[in-house]
């Protein structure tokens, strides 16, 4: 079992430039999350999916978009990337959304 | 909201125990966990508290008292590979998380 499967693993962007990260997951989990990392402040939550259909603001939605169109992919779109979006971005799911995350293996994003 | 506070950084020998604490203060609760995350990778889910106590797990336990806002994960019997940063994440009513910053553990030999 795959598990959380996240792509790219890294990625260099140029700012103003459009960027999706997937997110993929095979245990058939129906919430899922996406967190952006940096030094010193923890993981932050940007957008979540309690299940398939529907989607909800995090603590740091600005400048991110997501859809839940099936159970197993949660997509992260950057539509204009900026500088201080440079991050490690997790994926993460839970069976329901009252039960512990399980994180995928992270992507490095920079944006110049 | 969140306010979630943990040490940044400890030392400990190996086999020696270590307490991480944590204090927090939110707008509503409901459980705390710890993860832990080695240099470069994911977080992984070592522990979950709801209820005031003592959870114990192996080599890890975790205490909790909702009445101060405080948790500490306790590592006994610590060995080379327990270096790594231990998370602190605060569940709210809607069931969504806020992590604090971590604390990143070193194990001396």
């Amino acid at each position: 079992t795959a598990g959380i499967t996240q792509a790219p693993t890294s990625q260099i962007l140029a700012a103003g430039r459009s960027m999706t990260l997937r997110c993929t997951q095979d245990m058939r989990h129906n919430a899922m999350y996406w967190y952006r990392q940096d030094l010193g402040l923890g993981l932050r939550l940007i957008h979540y999916s309690n299940t398939a259909g529907t989607t909800g603001k995090g603590e740091v939605p600005d400048g991110y978009s997501v859809s839940r169109a099936n159970t197993d992919d949660f997509p992260l779109t950057l539509a204009s990337a900026v500088p201080s979006q440079t991050s490690v971005y997790f994926c993460a799911s839970s069976p329901i959304s009252s039960s512990e995350q399980f994180f995928g293996p992270g992507t490095r994003l920079t944006v110049l | 909201g969140q306010n979630i506070d943990q040490p940044t950084e400890m030392t400990a020998t190996e086999g020696a125990i270590v307490q991480i604490n944590c204090t927090y203060q939110t707008s509503g609760f409901n459980g705390l966990f710890w993860y832990q995350q080695h240099a470069g990778e994911a977080p992984t889910f070592l522990s979950y508290n709801v209820l005031d106590g003592l959870e114990e797990k192996g080599r890890f336990s975790s205490f909790l008292s909702r009445s101060k806002g405080y948790s500490y994960l306790l590592l006994k019997e610590l060995q080379m590979k327990d270096s790594a940063s231990y998370l602190c994440a605060v569940r709210d009513g809607d069931y969504k998380l806020s992590f604090g910053a971590g604390t990143t553990v070193t194990v001396r030999a």
